[in-house]
């Protein structure tokens, strides 16, 4: 059980336009989802916190209005990264709660690993 | 500020020796914190956390608020050990990660 899938695994794109990634919890339901950026050979950082039914909180840094998540439902989370860039190219990980305090376990995602030409 | 720092990148230890990943956080608040593995093309996954006291696969990890510390321990290694580890730290209502340790296990 707690089984969180990610769609695209890949994808390449060019500069300029934008990429959704679709972040699911395939079964139970998660009130709260996470999102992560990984650079290579570095650690996860938190992006932004998605509660369903609500707007998200993003991290210091992190753009709003670039990064735009969506959690409409208690199994799915979207991220679209609008006019993309080279410099977005990154490793885009997703995370599970089932609890909107998240103080329970945060099942991760596989990751979708996105290029920018 | 929450910061989990993970000194070493990478250990190297042989089959059957003690295994020891350190962590030291800071946190001005009672923190959670927490072991996750990631082996080889798969996910990141719990492997254990400091409030279950338990032991997962062998290794264990003790929190130590004196020292700030959470190192994780195993007293004889296996090869199918070898993964990228990573500590995180729960304060308000977020995780945050180390820089992640690359543990390799040689025959």
């Amino acid at each position: 059980g707690a089984v969180v899938s990610q769609h695209p695994s890949w994808v390449i794109c060019k500069s300029g336009t934008s990429v959704k990634i679709e972040c699911r919890s395939l079964d139970f339901q998660a009130t709260t989802m996470f999102w992560y950026r990984q650079f290579p050979k570095q650690s996860l950082m938190l992006m932004a916190t998605s509660n369903e039914g609500s707007k998200a909180t993003y991290e210091q840094g992190v753009e709003k209005d670039k990064f735009l998540i969506n959690h409409a439902s208690l199994t799915l989370s979207t991220l679209t990264v609008t006019s993309a860039h080279p410099e977005d190219s990154s490793f885009y990980i997703c995370s599970a709660s089932t609890t909107a305090s998240s103080t329970d376990t945060q099942y991760f995602g596989p990751g979708t690993r996105l290029t920018v030409l | 500020a929450q910061r989990v720092t993970q000194p070493e990148k990478l250990l190297s230890v042989f089959k059957g020796a003690p295994v020891e990943l350190k962590c030291n956080y800071s946190y001005s608040g009672s923190p959670e914190l927490f072991w996750y593995v990631q082996y080889s093309r798969q996910r990141l996954q719990l492997l254990l956390r400091h409030i279950s006291r338990e032991s997962i696969k062998g290794f264990t990890a003790d929190l130590n608020k004196g020292e700030t510390s959470f190192h994780l321990k195993k007293p004889f290694a296996q090869e199918e050990d070898s993964a990228m580890y990573y500590c995180a730290l729960k304060g308000a209502q977020k995780l945050v990660f180390g820089q992640g340790t690359r543990l390799t296990i040689n025959p």
